[in-house]
C-alpha cells in the first residue's frame, strides 16, 4: 500500500505560468518532506523540503506547502521554465525512522514545461 | 556535489551471472542506500548500511547481497542475475544538515 502517493503521473504547463504537482500521505507518522528532481540519465537531485513543524517553505521559484490536516504537501514552481521539464519525486520520512532513516517514495510525476 | 561514483555506468550480462554494482563516495558519510528504479514503481530500496560491516534489507532485497568492508565504499551484488534484475540502479548517501539523501548518477544494467 502507497503510504506516499502522487496521483497525477503527467502534467504539462506552458512556460513562464505556475506548475503545481501535488502528494499525499496516509501516515501521520511523518516528520519531513522532501522533493527531488530527476533528469533523464541522471540520478534523482534533491530539491527543496519541509519539517512537518512547518506549512510552507521557499527557495527562489520552488515553494513547498504542507496542509497537515488534508496529510496533503504540494509543490510550487513559478514561474515554470523548459528546463524545469523532469520528473519529481516526493518523500516522506517517518518519526521512528530508527538506525536506517529511510525515507517512503512516490512514484513520481512527469513535468513537461512548454515554450 | 556529494562526491557519489557509481561503476559501472552501463552494462549488459546473461541470465545466471554474477554481477556486482560499485558506489564509491569521497566524504565518509554513515549512511549508503541502494535503489532500483523501475517504470510505475518510483523508486525502491534495495539494502542500506549505516556503516563498516553494518548492513540491513530494504523492500526488494530477494536476490541481492551487499558489502561494506570500508567507508567509502557500498556493493551491490546479484549473485545470479535475472531478467527481472533489468533496471536501473542508483547508490545514495545521507548528508546535510536535514540527512537529506543525495544520489549518485546511477547504473543502467541489462539482463538478457
Amino acid at each position: 500500500d502507497q503510504q506516499v502517493k502522487q496521483n497525477s503521473p503527467s502534467l504539462s504547463v506552458q512556460e513562464g505560468r505556475i506548475s503545481i504537482l501535488n502528494c499525499d500521505y496516509t501516515n501521520s507518522m511523518f516528520d519531513y518532506f522532501l522533493w527531488y528532481k530527476k533528469y533523464p540519465a541522471e540520478g534523482p537531485t534533491f530539491l527543496i523540503s519541509i519539517s512537518s513543524i512547518k506549512d510552507k517553505n521557499e527557495d527562489g521559484r520552488f515553494t513547498v506547502f504542507l496542509n497537515k490536516s488534508a496529510k496533503h504537501l504540494s509543490l510550487h514552481i513559478v514561474p515554470s521554465q523548459p528546463g524545469d521539464s523532469a520528473v519529481y519525486f516526493c518523500a516522506a520520512r517517518p518519526y521512528n525512522a530508527g538506525n536506517n532513516r529511510k525515507l517512503i517514495w512516490g512514484l513520481g510525476t512527469s513535468l513537461a514545461v512548454n515554450p | 556535489d556529494a562526491g557519489i561514483t557509481q561503476s559501472p555506468r552501463h552494462k549488459v550480462t546473461e541470465t545466471g551471472t554474477p554481477v556486482t554494482l560499485r558506489c564509491h563516495q569521497t566524504e565518509n558519510h554513515r549512511y549508503m542506500y541502494w535503489y532500483r528504479q523501475d517504470p510505475g514503481h518510483g523508486l525502491r530500496l534495495i539494502h542500506y548500511s549505516y556503516g563498516v560491516k553494518d548492513t540491513d534489507k530494504g523492500e526488494v532485497s530477494d536476490g541481492y547481497s551487499v558489502s561494506r568492508s570500508k567507508t567509502e565504499d557500498f556493493l551491490l551484488t546479484l549473485e545470479s542475475a535475472t531478467s527481472s534484475q533489468t533496471s536501473v540502479y542508483f547508490c545514495a548517501i545521507r548528508g546535510g544538515q536535514q540527512e537529506t539523501q543525495y544520489f549518485g548518477p546511477g547504473t543502467r544494467l541489462l539482463v538478457l
